[in-house]
């Protein structure tokens, strides 16, 4: 098994351009989530979901968007991409409910000058 | 609510002393307590979790107690070597209003030899 993926591993954006990174799993896990990680601020949940069709708001939501259309895919989308959005993205996974070992993906290290 | 504080938010300690790092929270729902460590530049792994049913669990050098009374639960790490050095989160399972998890701040640990 591969676990958690995510692409891209760095990337560099200009403010106002959009992107989408990129999270999948092959461990059939319904619950998927992102996190970001600024430095002194630990992860914070920027959304989640329980399962295919189902996405819902974490703790900073805002300048974000998902989908998820199947069980391994976990996309998320910067719509207009901001400075104050700089940081290392983690897409995690477990079982669902939540009450179990959360599976992270390596990272995506994000800048937007 | 869905406050979590952990405490310290720094800590170094001798190589071969004890560290203890407290997690609390105020969702007296929650049922699953678990304790992640994060390595320089690597994502985030589970190291040990508890469940409500039990008040502590120990693996090898590290354990984990519980006091749901008080809304608190503690890592323990004993007889440490500098392989231990790197943050640790505590993650307590939030009920109310959604089921997820909420992070904590992060713990630096830095073993000395």
């Amino acid at each position: 098994n591969a676990g958690v993926t995510q692409t891209p591993k760095f990337q560099v954006l200009k403010t106002g351009q959009s992107m989408t990174l990129q999270c999948a799993q092959d461990m059939n896990h319904e619950y998927m989530s992102w996190y970001r990680q600024d430095p002194g601020m630990g992860l914070r949940l920027i959304h989640y979901s329980v399962g295919a069709g189902i996405t819902d708001q974490g703790e900073v939501p805002n300048g974000y968007n998902v989908s998820r259309s199947t069980t391994e895919d976990f996309p998320l989308r910067l719509l207009s991409a901001a400075p104050s959005q700089t940081s290392v993205y983690f897409c995690a996974s477990s079982y669902s409910p939540v009450s179990y070992e959360q599976y992270f993906g390596p990272g995506t290290r994000l800048t937007v000058t | 609510g869905e406050n979590v504080e952990q405490h310290p938010s720094t800590l170094s300690v001798q190589e071969g002393d004890s560290a203890v790092i407290k997690c609390t929270y105020s969702d007296s729902a929650s049922n699953y307590f678990p304790w992640y460590k994060q390595e320089l530049g690597k994502r985030p792994q589970l190291i040990i979790d508890i469940r409500s049913n039990v008040g502590e669990k120990k693996d090898q050098r590290i354990a984990v107690t519980l006091n749901k009374t008080a809304k608190h639960f503690s890592l323990h790490i004993t007889e440490t070597q500098p392989e231990d050095s790197a943050v640790y989160f505590c993650a307590p399972e939030i009920i109310q209003g959604a089921q997820k998890l909420v992070f904590g701040q992060g713990t630096r640990l830095t073993i000395n030899p």
